[in-house]
């Protein structure tokens, strides 16, 4: 069964900093998909990327960066000169080709202090 | 465009009372899902439609809770009777294509307490 897991309960860093939040993942599936989603204070959840387990490279989107490493079974998540404003609960979540289904990590409560 | 549209925000009850949730997906997707969200459990896949149709429900927790999709347009989340353990975060969610391959748009969500 697809699982994912992100070790970090909660991390807090000061303002620009980096900062780095794990997510490995597990499935039987030869093709999936990983995602990320923040979701700040207000509740809503917002989408950020989504990968397909045939496109290994590094995506990287202003501040933001993404590694996809198969052989280690990681979706890592670096947001760089961290801000305030990036502070919300960060889920990686994955869906498998057969089965459809989006499932959760646990997610990562980032703080980031002034 | 309007996103993904919950009613209500808040919803307080009692418990044994019957409690429905309602959410309006963003016109011209196809599939719609109900995720739970609570501290103990994170965010739980409750059911997940496609084209109306009820794909997958084996995340809904007991008979108590059942879900439709009457419409393209329209779905609904049913506890009854509610428990103070059915308290949570309720999100409703819709995506182009099938299933939870594509990017999912997520509702604001109904924060739900059963006292």
């Amino acid at each position: 069964a697809q699982k994912v897991t992100q070790a970090q309960t909660e991390i807090s860093v000061v303002e620009k900093e980096d900062v780095t939040l794990d997510c490995v993942y597990e499935t039987r599936d030869t093709t999936y998909y990983l995602f990320w989603y923040k979701q700040p204070p207000s509740g809503e959840l917002v989408f950020l990327i989504r990968r397909n387990s045939f496109d290994e490279q590094n995506e990287i989107s202003g501040r933001y960066s993404w590694n996809f490493q198969k052989s280690t079974s990681s979706f890592n998540f670096t947001i760089t000169a961290s801000q305030v404003v990036d502070s919300a609960v960060y889920f990686c979540a994955l869906s498998e080709a057969q089965g459809n289904k989006l499932v959760f990590g646990a997610g990562t409560i980032l703080r980031v202090k002034s | 465009d309007a996103g993904v549209i919950q009613s209500p925000r808040h919803e307080v009850t009692e418990m044994g009372q019957e409690v429905t949730l309602r959410c309006k997906p963003i016109s011209g997707h196809n599939s719609l899902f109900w995720y739970r969200q609570t501290m103990m459990r994170g965010l739980e896949l409750l059911i997940y439609f496609n084209n109306n149709v009820p794909i997958d429900d084996s995340g809904m927790p007991e008979d108590r809770f059942s879900a439709k999709m009457p419409n393209a347009s329209f779905s609904t989340l049913k506890i009854q009777p509610s428990e103070p353990r059915d308290s949570a975060v309720y999100f409703c969610a819709s995506s182009l294509g099938q299933g939870g391959v594509e990017k999912l748009f997520f509702g604001s969500g109904t924060q739900l307490s059963v006292l």
